[in-house]
């Protein structure tokens, strides 16, 4: 079965702040897709970016960065200069492959950005 | 407008009533799927629609809830006698292709339910 953790329920930063939210994912595919998503007071889900399983070079987009390790099977998001305008709940999210669909969902992160 | 909508956007339900909650998809894309979101929760996944066809419906949680997406645009989750439990946000999302593992999924704003 493949599963997604989120250790961090909630995190409390001051503006400016680098942030680091952790994912740790269980799969038995060999081909999977590892997605974070964010989620502000509206309610919509946002895409941020997606990685696959053969991917395992790290990103970084302006503000934000990741990074896929395969090995500790984490995939972890830094967010570096926070603004209070990145609060919202963040989602890491992963499906397998071979024609599995569905995302499955970690608990989510609760960041909020002090001014 | 170019995203997902969903209807309505808050809806009130007395335990025991039906209700029907609509998706409306971004115009072409092939995949829809639909996710129950308990509060304080990540969403978890209920059904999955290949045009109109209904290729997965592991989710679903109960013969109560039922989905279709009768001309392969837009669908319509219903959930039969109502229960406390069902009071959630069930979200809808799409993707363009039908290799939807892989690819970005779409969700819109959900649909609030309460059940009293």
């Amino acid at each position: 079965a493949q599963k997604v953790t989120q250790a961090q329920t909630e995190i409390s930063v001051v503006e400016k702040e680098d942030v680091t939210l952790d994912c740790v994912y269980e799969t038995r595919d060999t081909t999977y897709y590892l997605f974070w998503y964010k989620q502000p007071p509206s309610g919509e889900l946002v895409f941020l970016i997606r990685r696959n399983s053969f991917d395992e070079q790290n990103e970084i987009s302006g503000r934000y960065s990741w990074n896929f390790q395969k090995s500790t099977s984490s995939f972890n998001f830094t967010i570096t200069a926070s603004q209070v305008v990145d609060s919202a709940v963040y989602f890491c999210a992963l499906s397998g492959g071979q024609g599995a669909q569905k995302l499955v969902f970690g608990q989510g992160t609760r960041l909020t950005i002090n001014p | 407008g170019a995203g997902v909508s969903q209807s309505p956007r808050y809806k009130v339900a007395k335990r025991g009533q039906d209700v029907a909650l609509r998706c409306d998809p971004i115009s072409g894309h092939v995949s829809l799927f639909w996710y129950q979101q308990a509060l304080g929760q990540g969403p978890e996944f209920l059904t999955y629609f290949q045009n109109e066809a209904q290729l997965d419906k592991s989710g679903l949680p109960s013969d109560r809830f039922f989905a279709e997406r009768p001309e392969g645009s837009v669908s319509t989750l219903k959930i039969q006698r109502t229960q406390q439990e069902d009071s959630a946000v069930y979200l809808c999302a799409s993707s363009p292709t039908q290799l939807a593992g892989d690819n970005e999924q779409f969700f819109g704003p959900g649909t609030r339910l309460t059940v009293l």
